[in-house]
């Protein structure tokens, strides 16, 4: 079974909100990464945050990690229409390529 | 640099069929993993590589054999499709040491 798992499955805001998207995970990790996913397109890495930090700022992203509840959040500050897309979060154990992904949450941002 | 590349981009098979997907990459990273993506979900490892020479088994690698004899190239057989691998199938990269992997755009692959 994957190792994380988004909540919500999707997510529909208008151009300006903030968007907030939740991973769980099941074992303990080395670092959480978030992707996006544009539709038909690879995934392209957002952020990392590693399990000894708590939060990580990047641009208009912001995560958060609670390694005793085992979950990470994902905030994207005034959404733009070009933040459409999937986001994925994805756990380490180890760094040799093997991350686990997990469902994703499907954003759309309406102009 | 054209990062990770994937052929073909799209690929359909009749059930029983064998063929080859294509990864290459020129960022000289050590590390490569293969992943499926069925509908609406997450990516799961096939089968990864961290060096030449150097391959071992993911979440759901049967019926899909890998080798690495160069750091560059990454292939993935498919040894007789069955519809249950219809999927996208992405590629990637990624250096040692470092936990970003770098993505390729991907093959879509029916098995009819």
């Amino acid at each position: 079974s994957q190792q994380g798992e988004e909540d919500p499955q999707a997510l529909s805001i208008q151009e300006g909100e903030n968007a907030t998207m939740n991973c769980s995970y099941k074992t303990s990790i080395n670092n959480l990464q978030w992707y996006r996913q544009n539709s038909g397109r690879g995934l392209v890495h957002l952020i990392l945050i590693r399990s000894n930090e708590r939060e990580k700022h990047s641009g208009r992203l912001r995560v958060t990690l609670d390694t005793s509840k085992k979950s990470s959040s994902l905030l994207i500050t005034a959404s733009r229409a070009a933040d459409t897309a999937s986001y994925f979060c994805a756990t380490d154990r180890g760094n040799a390529g093997k991350s686990t992904f997990g469902d994703g949450t499907t954003l759309t941002v309406k102009p | 640099n054209a990062g990770v590349t994937q052929t073909p981009k799209f690929q359909v098979l009749k059930t029983g069929q064998s063929m080859t997907l294509q990864c290459a990459q020129d960022m000289n990273h050590e590390y490569m993993s293969w992943y499926r993506q069925d509908p609406g979900m997450g990516l799961r490892l096939i089968h990864y590589s961290v060096g030449a020479g150097i391959t071992d088994q993911g979440e759901v690698p049967n019926g899909y054999n890998v080798s690495r004899s160069t750091t560059e190239d990454f292939p993935l057989r498919l040894l007789s499709a069955a519809p249950s691998q219809t999927s996208v199938y992405f590629c990637a990269a990624q250096r040692e040491g470092y936990n970003e992997q770098f993505f390729g755009p991907g093959t879509r692959l029916t098995v009819l």
